[in-house]
């Protein structure tokens, strides 16, 4: 079955420890995104790749990094940097961008130690 | 830059009676507009969209919404609740860009949705 998966599905974090989620899709989506959800905030988009080997920060980039080195993988790592990385993380894939649907991940949940 | 406003962090129905989500977005460009469901601790399903065409929208589980240019509005509707409609909605903005390129979607804060028996 075609989709996208995250891993872990529950994730904690020490103080000063970088964390790395990870993010598949096998829907040959050209388009991955990375939010944050945060109660009664919505979503915020954290990075978001149109294409291998490129990425662009979202809103909200500041104490996260990424990469895209393969299409069908776009990892996230929480740094130490983040000083509140407590929230559900969602991954995101599509075609394209616009009028293109994102298909979403399950999410993973980092909590802080 | 665009935004969403979603009017209600949460809304009440009664089971059987009528739906009705509100989303006013603001654009500078013709949007592209989503709304997305979210049951408890997972992932976004695609409710409906609306990209050109057609501004009365029909979606999965009964819903439908419509696109009112001169409101700025996308407002969700379904005819009748059912229990299995309980979840957190959210709507969402894309907007064309010269030259393309656009970026991820611009989220409301969400409304949870729940079904009185």
């Amino acid at each position: 079955d075609g989709g996208i998966t995250q891993s872990p599905k529950y994730l904690f974090r020490k103080e000063g420890q970088n964390v790395t989620l990870s993010c598949e899709q096998n829907l040959n989506h050209d388009a991955m995104y990375w939010y944050r959800q945060d109660p009664g905030q919505g979503l915020r988009l954290i990075y978001y790749s149109q294409i291998v080997n490129d990425f662009q920060k979202g809103d909200i980039a500041e104490g996260y990094s990424v990469s895209r080195e393969k299409k069908e993988s776009f990892p996230l790592t929480v740094t130490s940097a983040q000083k509140n990385p407590t929230a559900f993380y969602l991954c995101a894939s599509s075609r394209g961008q616009g009028k293109e649907t994102q298909y979403f991940g399950p999410g993973t949940r980092l909590l802080v130690l | 830059a665009q935004s969403v406003t979603q009017l209600g962090s949460h809304v009440s129905v009664s089971e059987g009676a009528l739906v009705l989500l509100r989303c006013n977005y603001s654009s500078s460009v013709p949007p592209y507009l989503f709304w997305y469901v979210q049951y408890p601790n997972q992932g976004l399903q695609l409710l409906l969209k609306y990209t050109t065409g057609a501004t009365l929208v029909k979606g999965i589980n009964g819903f439908e919404a419509e696109f009112k240019k001169s409101e700025t509005s996308f407002h969700l509707t379904k005819p009748s609740a059912h229990m299995s409609d309980a979840a957190e909605y959210f709507c969402a903005v894309s907007d064309h860009r010269s030259g393309g390129g656009a970026d991820g979607l611009t989220f409301g804060k969400g409304t949870h949705l729940i079904i009185q028996p």
